[in-house]
């Protein structure tokens, strides 16, 4: 069965610091996508980045890239010189299955605290 | 990003009554996903649709039943509400890789 585990229920960070979020995951299948969500307390779920299972290189998009150590099962989102606006909670999700449909597995989430 | 809308975005009923949960996108996605979200779980699948009347089961499908008449709107019905089912409710779309939520439904059971 697959699965994702977060395992950090909390997270605090100093303002301009870098900060990185567990996700790792059990797949048997070859073919697995990953994805990284944000959630802020206003409620909507903003997508931040994905990494395909057969992409070499890590992917990166603007402050936030995803660390991703295929032999380890590992997922880890990195989030560099955080701000006050990324004060939310986040969450790991996965991608995979037969039939290419699409359906996600999400982790439980990590709150993430930026102090100033 | 898909221009996904959900309506009501607040609803309270009582137990047992039926609630019918609205989603309804502008991008002409095949794709379309219910999921709730509850403390300690992240958010789990409900019911997917991938195609029009074609739907498929998730996780958490019990108590739910969906309908997709129109590529562009997916129904998530509660047949007889109870107060396990108060939770957040959001419907997603997948484009290409990706899949873009619209911005939840509260659903508070009585």
């Amino acid at each position: 069965a697959q699965k994702i585990t977060q395992t950090q229920p909390g997270m605090f960070v100093q303002e301009k610091e870098a900060v990185t979020l567990d996700c790792t995951y059990d797949t048997s299948d070859q073919s697995y996508g990953l994805f990284w969500y944000k959630q802020p307390s206003s409620g909507e779920m903003i997508f931040l980045i994905y990494q395909g299972s057969y992409d070499e290189q890590n992917a990166t998009e603007g402050r936030y890239s995803l660390n991703f150590q295929k032999a380890r099962k590992s997922a880890n989102l990195v989030i560099s010189a955080s701000q006050l606006g990324d004060s939310a909670m986040y969450f790991c999700a996965m991608r995979g299955g037969s039939g290419n449909t699409g359906k996600l597995i999400f982790g439980q989430g990590t709150t993430l605290q930026v102090k100033p | 990003d898909a221009g996904i809308t959900q309506s009501p975005r607040h609803k309270v009923t009582e137990t047992g009554t039926p609630v019918t949960l609205r989603c309804h996108q502008t991008e002409n996605h095949r794709y379309m996903y219910w999921y709730r979200q509850d403390p300690g779980h992240g958010l789990r699948l409900i019911h997917y649709s991938y195609g029009v009347k074609d739907t498929d089961k998730g996780e958490v499908s019990d108590g739910y039943s969906v309908s997709r008449s129109k590529t562009e709107d997916f129904l998530l019905t509660l047949e007889s509400a109870t107060s396990s089912q108060t939770s957040v409710y959001f419907c997603a779309t997948l484009n290409t890789d990706t899949q873009y939520f619209g911005p939840g439904t509260r659903l508070t059971v009585l």
